[in-house]
């Protein structure tokens, strides 16, 4: 166990349909990073949340959107559903000492299903 | 986009035999880390490897990074079937944990 919880674990939507998936980091981390993982893929980079801003971003449109808390948990926002948006979503923390490479902790992921 | 290829896709390896996957990458980088993930759940970070680095062990894992061809080998020595999930490996070009996987390696480890 790495003390990253998301939930939910799974979730059903239909195409259109708006959906928010949430990520608590590891006690310590101040960094959240969001990846989306389609069948049989290797994880893509989805968006990065350091201390509340933004930092940095994958090549996902603007309906994937995020949040950052004060405590460090996080928020990822799907608006407009596409069917191609079905994957696992899998959020991972990590505390940014800077410049020495940081090890992910990742949480158990969110399986959506859009129908 | 995925950074990186790994090869074999798929390694079906007998108890006790030692199991080899390989990863390419294209771009420079800071970093290098393989993940494990068993049936679809969360990744497990199983060794990070520095781009001045071009040898690491932990425990059965032995890891290789050759930045010269842009490209790392996990070897998991003595495999056992837990040992039997998706291996994958991630760059990290910033040291900022923006990390680029690769399409992973199915190890199945018959006991």
């Amino acid at each position: 166990e790495t003390g990253v919880t998301q939930s939910p674990t799974h979730l059903i939507k239909t195409r259109g349909q708006q959906v928010t998936l949430r990520c608590s980091s590891q006690s310590g981390h101040n960094t959240v990073s969001w990846y989306q993982q389609a069948l049989g893929q290797g994880p893509q980079f989805i968006f990065q949340y350091y201390r509340e801003e933004e930092n940095g971003r994958g090549n996902f449109p603007p309906r994937f959107s995020g949040l950052q808390f004060p405590n460090y948990s996080s928020e990822l926002n799907v608006n407009a559903l596409e069917l191609d948006d079905s994957a696992l979503y899998l959020c991972a923390s990590s505390s940014q000492a800077g410049g020495l490479g940081e090890t992910q902790y990742f949480g158990p992921g969110t399986r959506l299903l859009v129908l | 986009s995925q950074q990186g290829e790994e090869d074999p896709q798929a390694l079906s390896i007998q108890e006790g035999e030692n199991a080899t996957m390989n990863c390419s990458y294209k771009t420079s980088i800071n970093n290098l880390q393989w993940y494990r993930q068993n049936s679809g759940r969360g990744l497990v970070h199983l060794i990070l490897i520095r781009s001045n680095e071009r040898e690491k062990h932990s425990g059965r894992l032995r890891v290789t990074l050759d930045t010269s061809k842009k490209s790392s080998s996990l070897l998991i020595t003595a495999s056992r079937a837990a040992d039997t999930a998706s291996y994958f490996c991630a760059t990290d070009a910033s040291n900022t944990g923006k990390l680029i996987f690769g399409q992973g390696t199915t190890l199945q480890v018959k006991p």
